[in-house]
């Protein structure tokens, strides 16, 4: 079973500021399976990312996926009061299990 | 747009069963496959486990740790998935959710809002 280990586990920055979330694979994970979602308190889920480096429909351009094997990233750019928020990579694809991270908080500094 | 309505949530003392819904409306629901996953208080995203479409096999693949208590299953005619979860312990408790994907685009796209089940004496 592969194993997603998010850091850092709380990210504190000020509005404005470039956040960078990691999320390192215990096993090479294909890129075309690697997503990324948002999580406000009381609500669902959100798909920002797909495919390591996709966005999805009506996700901002300040969002953004990179990376490949067992290191992934999602960047936001400049973070807006809305972004502040939970955030969980997950691997999807054929094969289960279908893991998450253990999530990042971004929080207001 | 698609859509995903939960229901059948609640308190359950240890040891129960309970049955949750997911209604789905605005897609194609037989040909979807559908996930639970669930968020104890607090805590991270779990996937539960997975129903396939009946046109690509209708398999069911669960967590490891879950597959011996919860049961997924689904009714296309009523464009309806269910999770059947039975011998429930306190740790059970947390928020489930449901979750489609196509078999090409396999990534969580459309959730439904969570339902509570709280599981205590």
């Amino acid at each position: 079973e592969i194993v997603l280990t998010q850091s850092p586990g709380t990210l504190s920055l000020f509005p404005g500021e470039r956040a960078t979330l990691s999320c390192r694979a215990s096993q090479s994970v294909s890129s075309s399976d690697l997503a990324w979602y948002q999580q406000k308190p009381g609500q669902a889920p959100r798909l920002l990312i797909y495919g390591a480096s996709s966005r999805a429909t009506d996700i901002p351009d300040r969002f953004s996926g990179s990376g490949s094997g067992t290191d992934f990233t999602l960047t936001i750019s400049r973070l807006e009061p809305e972004d502040f928020a939970v955030y969980y990579c997950q691997k999807y694809g054929t094969s289960p299990p279908l893991t998450f991270g253990g999530g990042t908080t971004v929080d207001i500094k | 747009e698609g859509q995903l309505v939960q229901s059948g949530g609640g308190l359950v003392k240890p040891g129960g069963s309970l049955r949750l819904s997911c209604a789905a409306s605005g897609f194609t629901f037989k040909d979807a496959w559908m996930n639970w996953v669930r968020q104890a208080p607090g805590k991270g995203l779990e996937w539960v486990g997975r129903i396939k479409s009946k046109f690509d096999g209708g398999t069911i693949d669960y967590a490891a740790p879950l597959k011996d208590k919860f049961t997924i299953s689904r009714d296309d005619s009523k464009n309806t998935l269910f999770l059947e979860m039975n011998s429930l312990k306190t740790d059970d408790t947390a928020v489930y959710y449901c979750t489609m994907h196509w078999n090409d685009k396999r990534w969580f796209d459309l959730w439904g809002q969570g339902t509570l089940v709280t599981v205590s004496s």
